[in-house]
């Protein structure tokens, strides 16, 4: 199965720019790359989907190399509000199965 | 809100028990997935349906038997669960199963088996 690897936790301050990587091999070749951000006692919510290379947002860009076997979310000048755990989603090239990473918990703090 | 909904929000019940849990999505979405989520531990997809048939059973213990009457309405049945299975239980629907449909999710039952 696709093996999805992220950070645990990551922390940053208001208004920085925030990297999460997401190294996933064995990735379907003709999928997209996924990220959702999750709140506390609330359920995974969308926010960028991409195939390759570059895609921009109202909230957030993610990076794709070319290999695709990992994948970058960046979110610019990050506020408190952006505390959230964010999990990248992808599916096995074998399978087919939909894999999730196991979260980033971001932290932002004042 | 999501246009995804589950009841109940929260949900406790003994080993011996009989309990379901419901969801209902009023996007007009054909796949609907159940998850579990444990404290620590990522996202494990459970069930997927799409147009109403089953496509993907994740090794689910039999305890857990998926329903899914129509293409609005999920339930995942419970009986004789273990101290173990306590997490939160979320549910989603997509246009059409795969990674390149959002999923949009529920707000999740949080269940505790004593």
């Amino acid at each position: 199965l696709a093996k999805t690897t992220q950070p645990i936790s990551m922390d940053s301050y208001e208004g920085q720019e925030v990297n999460i990587t997401c190294s996933h091999n064995n990735i379907a070749t003709n999928d997209y790359i996924t990220w959702y951000q999750q709140f506390p006692s609330q359920g995974p919510r969308f926010i960028i989907q991409g195939y390759k290379t570059k895609v921009t947002n109202e909230v957030a860009s993610l990076f794709i190399p070319a290999d695709r076997k990992s994948s970058t979310l960046s979110l610019p000048r990050v506020s408190l509000s952006d505390t959230a755990v964010y999990y990248c989603l992808v599916g096995d090239e074998n399978t087919g199965k939909l894999i999730f990473g196991q979260g980033t918990t971001l932290q932002v703090k004042p | 809100e999501t246009g995804v909904t589950q009841t109940p929000r929260h949900l406790v019940m003994g080993m011996t028990n009989k309990k379901s849990l419901k969801c209902e999505q009023h996007l007009g979405h054909n796949a609907m997935y159940w998850y579990k989520q444990s404290a620590k531990k990522p996202l494990e997809l459970m069930f997927v349906y799409n147009f109403k048939e089953q496509t993907e059973n994740n090794s689910v213990p039999s305890r857990f038997s998926p329903e899914c009457p129509n293409s609005s309405h999920l339930f995942l049945h419970l009986h004789t669960l273990q101290p173990e299975d306590s997490a939160l239980y979320l549910c989603a629907s997509s246009p059409s199963e795969g990674v390149g449909y959002e999923q949009f999710f529920g707000p999740g039952t949080r269940l505790t088996v004593l």
